[in-house]
């Protein structure tokens, strides 16, 4: 899996826009990125995943540079709520088997403002 | 919305004891995870189960067992509690088909659903 590297926290202003940077900067052609966070005392949530084109759903947006070396999950109107560390990762996709190993790193503690 | 049922959210047991930490999934999910969460450590992957009665060892497999008798539940067995397996243990299940049993793409491999967590105390 390729290494990501998140800033350690950020804040963030109730109703603003949260923005979560990722540096992926050596991923391969088939890793995709995916987004998770976990709410303190929960198991962590699945946000969003992406290839190489932006992504957006229900949660979140997920936009990924051209040559995909950094990727930045946006939350549009970030409430107490979305308080939470955030985690990055970049794996490849795989059909059959179940050697789902998620690494989940040390994240980005989101901490939203009221 | 698939769910991932953890049967306790809170267990304390004494050393020597065996514990069983039950999951159960909705979705007709194919895979099903057991991972322990440590400060400092991350998520790290016990055993999963990518078919009924099929098990394979994660990374840190010893001092526990799994059993998979039913396609919905993945039953995590510690059989002779440790005080170093005091932890949260998360469960896990996933699919490459959609409600429809349409395959996917290989993206949503790696999209797991985690049940709330069972924090594990042995004294």
């Amino acid at each position: 899996d390729a290494k990501t590297t998140q800033p350690t926290s950020m804040d963030c202003a109730e109703g603003r826009a949260a923005n979560l940077p990722c540096n992926h900067s050596t991923i391969s052609g088939n890793e995709y990125v995916y987004w998770y966070r976990q709410i303190h005392s929960q198991g962590p949530q699945y946000i969003i995943h992406g290839l190489k084109n932006n992504e957006t759903n229900e949660m979140a947006s997920l936009i990924i540079t051209e040559d995909r070396k950094s990727s930045t999950l946006i939350l549009p109107h970030a409430t107490l709520r979305d308080t939470a560390v955030y985690y990055c990762i970049a794996r490849p996709g795989l059909y059959g088997g179940a050697t789902n190993k998620l690494i989940f790193g040390t994240g980005t503690l989101l901490a939203v403002q009221p | 919305d698939v769910k991932v049922t953890q049967s306790s959210r809170y267990l304390v047991k004494r050393t020597g004891e065996k514990v069983f930490l039950e999951c159960v999934q909705d979705m007709d999910h194919e895979n099903m995870f057991w991972y322990r969460q440590d400060p400092g450590l991350g998520l790290r992957l016990i055993y999963f189960s990518y078919d009924v009665k099929m098990k394979e060892k994660g990374d840190i497999p010893e001092g526990y067992s799994v059993s998979r008798e039913k396609k919905e539940r993945f039953s995590l067995i510690l059989e002779s509690a440790s005080t170093n397996q005091t932890s949260m243990y998360l469960c896990a299940s996933s699919s490459l088909r959609n409600p429809l049993g349409q395959l996917m793409t290989s993206g949503w491999a790696n999209v797991l659903t985690f049940g709330a967590g069972s924090r594990l105390t042995v004294l």
